[in-house]
């Protein structure tokens, strides 16, 4: 089936300092791939979808400056935390979604973010 | 537009139990249905699906029926396990788009 792997899986950041989250589908060309964030207990809040080689598309109150979202290639999607504060500490979440897929999603194990 | 409605938790349950989350969904057209399972500090995996009306989704002894009459693809197990405490999601997808909508996810915990 396919994979998607995310890196790191977990971080510990100063606050101010950027971190950057790597999302790969390591089995299958992805044109298309999903940032979300979970908090505690809670459902998944898409942040943005991402597409190779353009610009991603933020969901509304979601701050682009802040989620730098870049999408190289058809294997790899990045997404940076600038300026991190503890507010941002979060469990970030990728997907990917095969052409064909109507709807179904591909997860990464998902990185757990701190910034303290 | 798209909505997912599931049973709020957490569900507790013993060990053998049946289990019977419930999920229904509001959609224009004809969706597929997902149930998603994640496990402590993971990230979501597919449980099952169906793509249309009265398909059957069934996966690890969890089974889902699409009920097109009803909007619902209610999850059921009929003998539950420790090691299926998780969360679950429900979540629908909409022919030609990639976003599938998820429901706020219920959370499952077996005691031995």
């Amino acid at each position: 089936g396919a994979v998607v792997s995310q890196h790191p899986s977990w971080v510990i950041c100063k606050s101010g300092t950027s971190v950057k989250i790597e999302c790969r589908s390591l089995d299958f060309q992805a044109t298309t791939m999903f940032w979300y964030r979970q908090f505690p207990k809670q459902s998944l809040m898409l942040m943005a979808t991402s597409n190779e080689g353009s610009k991603a598309t933020y969901e509304q109150g979601v701050e682009k400056d802040k989620f730098l979202i870049n999408h190289a290639s058809l294997t790899l999607s990045t997404l940076t935390v600038t300026s991190a504060h503890p507010e941002d500490s979060s469990f970030y979440i990728c997907s990917a979604g095969e052409a064909s897929g109507r709807g179904e999603q591909y997860f990464g194990p998902g990185t757990r973010l701190t910034v303290t | 537009g798209n909505s997912v409605t599931q049973m709020e938790g957490p569900v507790t349950l013993s060990e053998e139990a049946f289990l019977t989350i419930n999920c229904t969904y509001t959609a224009t057209g004809y969706p597929s249905l997902f149930w998603y399972v994640q496990y402590p500090g993971e990230g979501l995996q597919l449980l099952l699906k169906a793509t249309k009306a009265d398909d059957k989704g069934s996966n690890k002894g969890f089974e889902a029926t699409y009920r097109k009459e009803t909007t619902s693809f209610h999850l059921e197990k009929g003998s539950v396990q420790v090691s299926d405490s998780a969360v679950y999601f429900c979540a629908l997808g909409s022919g030609g788009s990639y976003i599938p909508t998820f429901g706020r996810g219920t959370s499952l915990i077996v005691h031995p």
